[in-house]
C-alpha cells in the first residue's frame, strides 16, 4: 500500500518561491507525479520523476530522492493564477493506477 | 485535440435512486480510470480498465458502484441507491497507455444526493 503526506495549505506572496513538500511510505515505487487543480476544474498534469534528482520545467520543478521517499514542487516566481491545490501522487510497481495525497492549497496574495 | 469529457457536469439526486455518469476519454488512449474526490479529501482510485483486458476494480467502495467501458472508449459509472456519503466529485482520466504515460483529466461530475 501507499500512504502519502503533504501540508494541508500554505502561503506565499506574489514573485516569491514556495517550495511545497511530499513524503510517501511505499511497498514498491514506479513514478511520482504532481498535480495542480484550480477549485472546480480537473487535475491537470505538472511534472513526472521516476529517477532522483531535479526535473525543471519553466517556473515549476520538481525533484525526487527515492531513498528518503521524499518528493518537492518548486513554485518560482509566484503569480496570482499559481493559487490552487497541488496534488502529489505515487504509482506503485506492477500498478498502473496511482494514490494520491490530499493536496496542498497554495495561496498566493499580493 | 478534444480533451477527457464527462457528462452531466452536476447531477442532483434523491437518496435511494440511481445514477448513471458517463466518461468519453481521449480518442485512442487504452486505458481509463474512475476516481473520486470529496471535500478535504484526495482522490480516491475507484476503477481502471486497460484495453480488453478485465478491469481493476479494487478501488470499489461497494457492490452498489459498477462500471462498464464499451468498445475500448466510452465509460459509464453507475451507482445504485445512492446514499448521501456518495457525493462528492466524480473524475474520469485517461491515458495513452498502461504503462508510465501521464493521465489526463476530465471536469469531471459533481454528484450531490440528498
Amino acid at each position: 500500500g501507499q500512504n502519502i503526506d503533504q501540508p494541508t495549505e500554505m502561503t506565499a506572496t506574489e514573485g516569491a518561491i514556495v517550495q511545497i513538500n511530499c513524503t510517501y511510505q511505499t511497498s514498491g515505487f514506479n513514478g511520482l507525479f504532481w498535480y495542480q487543480q484550480h477549485a472546480g476544474e480537473a487535475p491537470t498534469f505538472l511534472s513526472y520523476n521516476v529517477l532522483d534528482g531535479l526535473e525543471e520545467k519553466g517556473r515549476f520543478s520538481s525533484f525526487l530522492s527515492r531513498s528518503k521517499g521524499y518528493s518537492y514542487l518548486l513554485l518560482k516566481e509566484l503569480q496570482m493564477k499559481d493559487s490552487a491545490s497541488y496534488l502529489c501522487a505515487v504509482r506503485d510497481i506492477g500498478y498502473s493506477t496511482l494514490t494520491f495525497g490530499k493536496g496542498t492549497m497554495l495561496l498566493v496574495s499580493p | 485535440g478534444a480533451g477527457v469529457s464527462q457528462s452531466p457536469s452536476n447531477k442532483v439526486t434523491e437518496k435511494g435512486k440511481d445514477v448513471e455518469l458517463r466518461c468519453d476519454p481521449i480518442s485512442g488512449h487504452t486505458a481509463l480510470y474512475w476516481y473520486r474526490q470529496s471535500l478535504g479529501q484526495g482522490l480516491e482510485f475507484l476503477i481502471y480498465f486497460q484495453g480488453n483486458s478485465a478491469p481493476d476494480k479494487s478501488g470499489l467502495p461497494s457492490d452498489r458502484f459498477s462500471a462498464e467501458r464499451t468498445g475500448g472508449s466510452v465509460s459509464t459509472l453507475t451507482i445504485q441507491r445512492t446514499q448521501q456519503e456518495d457525493s462528492a466529485v466524480y473524475l474520469c482520466a485517461s491515458q495513452a497507455t498502461g504503462g508510465t504515460d501521464t493521465q489526463y483529466f476530465g471536469p469531471g461530475t459533481r454528484l450531490t444526493v440528498l
